[in-house]
């Protein structure tokens, strides 16, 4: 989906490094979301944000941090990268749920990932 | 907290047949279920979601997914697969009014052969 965009694509860098995986949104969306693939499991939920000043962990947020730096942007930090961190990391997005609406748990709008090797 | 199981990993069908793939789940509530498909180096597109209604829901691309409360299952199905149909398929599950715990199968492959 080109209204997400993630930067770098590929990034291959060894174990300590200091790594940084942008997104940005061009959607308008509140929510934005952290996941990493990989084989066999799937997607797996890192960190999300609900706006600007709301950050929450998800199932696997250890090892991550993560900054929302405008409503548009949500960094995905490694401070010292590990190998089993290999892996290839989405980005989404989704609208806002409505109070009481039916049509409520929109869907999620993905990045095309990065895919990140740790040596 | 909500899981789901593809208990496929590959599925292959000839083009021009009915392909189904399936996906159940577990949740405490009513379920959110959604289905996406992933091509190579791209990341997940939408195709369906089932919230209320009727069990037949109708998506993206020619797809449906049928959903079985008392089985608890979503499977994704199609009456007349294309090769262009060749990607891997995950299963999601939400709890109501909570989107940001979405959790996805670990995906199906789908092969349409020629």
């Amino acid at each position: 989906d080109a209204d997400v965009t993630q930067t770098p694509r590929n990034r291959i860098t060894k174990t300590g490094k200091r790594i940084m995986l942008e997104c940005s949104q061009t959607k308008g969306h509140d929510r934005m979301y952290w996941y990493r693939q990989d084989p066999g499991l799937g997607l797996r939920l890192i960190y999300y944000s609900f706006d600007v000043k709301d950050i929450n962990k998800g199932e696997i947020s250890d090892g991550y941090s993560v900054s929302r730096q405008a409503q548009a942007k949500f960094s995905l930090s490694l401070e010292s990268a590990i190998p089993n961190q290999t892996a290839l990391y989405f980005c989404a997005t989704s609208d806002s749920e409505g109070t009481a609406s039916v049509d409520s748990n929109q869907p999620q709008h993905f990045g095309d990932g990065t895919r990140l090797s740790i040596l | 907290a909500q899981s789901v199981a593809q208990p496929e990993d590959q599925v292959n069908v000839a083009e021009g047949n009915p392909l189904t793939v399936k996906c159940t789940y577990s949740v405490s509530g009513n379920p959110y279920l959604f289905w996406y498909v992933q091509y190579p180096n791209r990341g997940l597109q939408f195709l369906l979601k089932y919230i209320t209604g009727d069990n037949l829901v109708k998506g993206s691309y020619g797809f449906e997914a049928e959903f079985n409360k008392s089985q608890t299952s979503f499977h994704l199905k199609k009456p007349s697969a294309l090769v262009s149909d060749s990607a891997l398929y995950f299963c999601a599950v939400s709890a109501p009014y909570n989107n940001n715990d979405m959790r996805f199968g670990a995906g199906t492959r789908l092969t349409v052969k020629p």
